[in-house]
């Protein structure tokens, strides 16, 4: 069974902060990850892919990656209340062609 | 670019009647698309594997015959979703990879069935 699995909060944090949302996974074989915004009542939007050990930076986000940890997080610098959501990591396990979606964590940015 | 669209964006229904929702990439091709399912507060569930051309791949647990899924070009796949039941009430989700060697999905916005 492949598993993503992600603290489902709320992780609250004041306007300004940076926000650090955590993730891991169970297939070791795994190599390409991202993460998705999702916001009350809408789809998933993609922010961010990454695919190798290390970080990667785009815009206020960083997404890093561990893979002997099994490991991938997301930063958001600066956080603001519109960032407010449901932040979906997602990893597509080798050999497969589809992703496997963690459950979601729940960021709450109060002014 | 990588826009996906849906149709409808809501749908309501009596038990027993089918519905058919439309996935379309506009500004791509997409040889494989997916079909979630999200309940309230969980997470997204995939329900299928739609390649153009080909059968679709389904996840352990849907029923095939329920949930028919077409994927005749490569910009539109289709879920039906046969003899709806109250329980069948949804936010039904596509997404499409673009081509081969593309792995990232682009989702559309979703479509909201509710079975009375």
């Amino acid at each position: 069974q492949k598993e993503v699995e992600q603290n489902s909060g709320p992780l609250s944090v004041p306007e300004g902060a940076i926000a650090s949302l955590n993730c891991t996974y169970s297939d070791r074989g795994s190599q390409s990850f991202f993460w998705y915004r999702q916001y009350s009542g809408k789809s998933p939007e993609l922010i961010m892919s990454i695919y190798s050990n290390g970080d990667k930076e785009d815009g206020r986000f960083t997404a890093q990656l561990n893979k002997a940890s099994q490991y991938v997080s997301l930063l958001i610098r600066d956080s603001q209340p519109s960032d407010s959501a449901t932040y979906l990591c997602a990893v597509r396990p080798g050999g497969y062609n589809k992703l496997i979606f963690g459950a979601g964590t729940r960021l709450a940015v109060h002014p | 670019g990588a826009v996906v669209s849906q149709h409808p964006s809501w749908v309501i229904c009596k038990s027993g009647t089918s519905v058919k929702i439309e996935c379309r990439s506009l500004d791509f091709q997409a040889t494989t698309m997916f079909w979630y399912r999200q309940f309230p507060k969980q997470s997204l569930m995939l329900m299928a594997t739609s390649n153009e051309g080909s059968k679709a791949t389904y996840e352990q647990g849907v029923e095939k015959d329920k949930f028919l899924i077409n994927h005749a070009s490569l910009t539109l796949s289709t879920l039906t979703v046969t003899s709806a039941h109250p329980e069948d009430s949804s936010f039904y989700i596509c997404s499409a990879s673009q081509l081969a060697g593309q792995e990232t999905q682009y989702f559309g916005p979703g479509t909201r069935l509710l079975v009375l």
